[in-house]
């Protein structure tokens, strides 16, 4: 168990509704990081937050946002959702002065969109 | 960032020695390797990281030779409960994201 809780575990949304996913990352962890896997494939990265700001984002529309709150938990935001965004949405905390490649996964949240 | 190229699948029997082999051919002096494992319908889990020769850990084994361009991660007497999807990651340890593959689907029979 890697400490790291996510909500919802399962959604479906229809096409072009908006979704927003949460997670808590461990205890003492400050960096959160957003990833979508696809069946088969590896995870794809999102984005990071840190200090409640992004710090680095991966190629994906800006109809993906997030947020981070002071206690370190982040939300993760799809607009306009479309068929191609189902997938399994996963975060992961780390921290920021530890070794970022050590990092923690939630079990994630599987979208399905119809 | 280095690209990684690593089995799509491999099969094993319980008890057996697993090594799982990943070039990188293009990776850069300041990066690290670094293996994850992710089981069907779950985030993935840190299992190792290295930067030379040999690390050693309460779950696995990392060999790295002299050049780097390769990485071996060796899971010693694998059990049913070791198949899994292994992914190798190269890069660096300041901040930022995490580039997987496709990873290694293994496949433990018993």
């Amino acid at each position: 168990d890697a400490g790291v809780t996510q909500s919802p575990t399962h959604l479906i949304k229809t096409r072009g509704q908006q979704v927003t996913l949460r997670c808590s990352p461990k205890s003492g962890h400050d960096t959160v990081s957003w990833y979508q896997q696809a069946l088969g494939q590896g995870p794809q990265f999102i984005f990071q937050y840190y200090e409640e700001e992004e710090r680095q984002r991966g190629n994906f529309p800006d109809r993906f946002s997030g947020h981070q709150f002071p206690n370190y938990s982040s939300e993760l935001n799809v607009n306009a959702l479309l068929l191609g965004d189902s997938a399994l949405y996963l975060c992961a905390g780390a921290s920021a002065g530890g070794r970022h490649y050590e990092q923690y996964f939630g079990p994630g949240t599987r979208l399905t969109v119809t | 960032l280095a690209k990684t190229t690593q089995p799509i699948s491999m099969d094993s029997y319980e008890g057996q020695e697993v090594n799982i082999t990943c070039s990188h051919n293009n990776i850069a002096t300041n990066d690290y390797i670094t293996w994850y494992q992710q089981f069907p319908s779950q985030g993935p889990r840190f299992i190792i990281q290295g930067y030379k020769t040999k690390v050693t850990n309460e779950v696995a084994s990392l060999f790295i030779p002299a050049d780097r361009k390769s990485s071996t991660l060796s899971l010693p007497r694998v059990s049913l409960s070791d198949t899994a999807v292994y992914y190798c990651l190269v890069g660096g340890n300041q901040g930022g994201k995490l580039i997987f593959g496709q990873g290694t689907e293994l496949s433990v029979k018993p």
